[in-house]
């Protein structure tokens, strides 16, 4: 059965929206998730780490004012694209992994801005 | 920080072929290498994954070998069928899931009846 859980799976909304997609791990408490983003025909990019109790850690190039990461709890980290535009567009996937284990992906998320 | 390259980025077969998809790494430091199938729309899959301490390791049809020292590993779908039509994407991280992974830019896997 699945993993890990993502929501919602597609969101269509006009520019200057803010966005807030869900992960939650399923199996087990993850102190860390982490956000991806893919364009088209492209490879997942590490977008940022999240550290449940502390702030996310983010990957270079990723502006943290713009994607909020919340991770309050040991089985649920946010995502929040503020005042999205067009260029925001995406394919957003959350993982979750612990120590050595493999990393689950949760189904995405399809953000439209229009 | 790590880089991973990963070759071809399309792969046509025939069915019941053999399809070898090869990725390189460049940090000596990574230590698992996991394998993902991502179907169109969808999330990516794990189908197989090796540690450094391991040169090979099978799971049916499907094969990944590594070589530490030369910094590269593949994958190997045996009796390839159209069910195994999806882009593959190979990664590299220094422990496990818990690790943030580097993934290679995929390939695009078509097996034709």
């Amino acid at each position: 059965g699945a993993v890990v859980s993502q929501h919602p799976s597609r969101v269509i909304c006009k520019s200057g929206t803010s966005v807030k997609i869900e992960c939650r791990s399923l199996d087990f408490q993850a102190t860390t998730m982490f956000w991806y983003r893919q364009f088209p025909k492209k490879s997942l990019m590490l977008m940022a780490t999240s550290n449940e109790g502390s702030k996310a850690t983010y990957e270079q190039g990723v502006e943290k004012d713009k994607f909020l990461i919340n991770h309050a709890s040991l089985t649920l980290s946010t995502l929040t694209v503020t005042s999205a535009h067009p260029e925001d567009s995406s394919f957003y996937i959350c993982s979750v992994g612990q120590g050595d284990q493999p990393q689950h992906f949760g189904d995405g998320t399809r953000l439209s801005i229009l | 920080g790590e880089n991973v390259e990963q070759h071809p980025s399309t792969l046509s077969v025939q069915e019941g072929d053999s399809a070898v998809i090869k990725c390189t790494y460049s940090d000596s430091a990574s230590n698992y290498f996991p394998w993902y199938k991502q179907e169109l729309g969808k999330r990516p899959q794990l189908i197989i994954d090796i540690r450094s301490n391991v040169g090979e390791k099978k799971d049916q049809r499907i094969a990944v070998t590594l070589n530490k020292t030369a910094k590269h590993f593949s994958l190997h779908i045996t009796e390839t069928q159209p069910e195994d039509s999806a882009v593959y994407f190979c990664a590299a991280s220094p422990t496990g899931g818990g690790n943030k992974l580097t993934f290679g830019t995929g390939t695009q896997l078509k097996v034709e009846l």
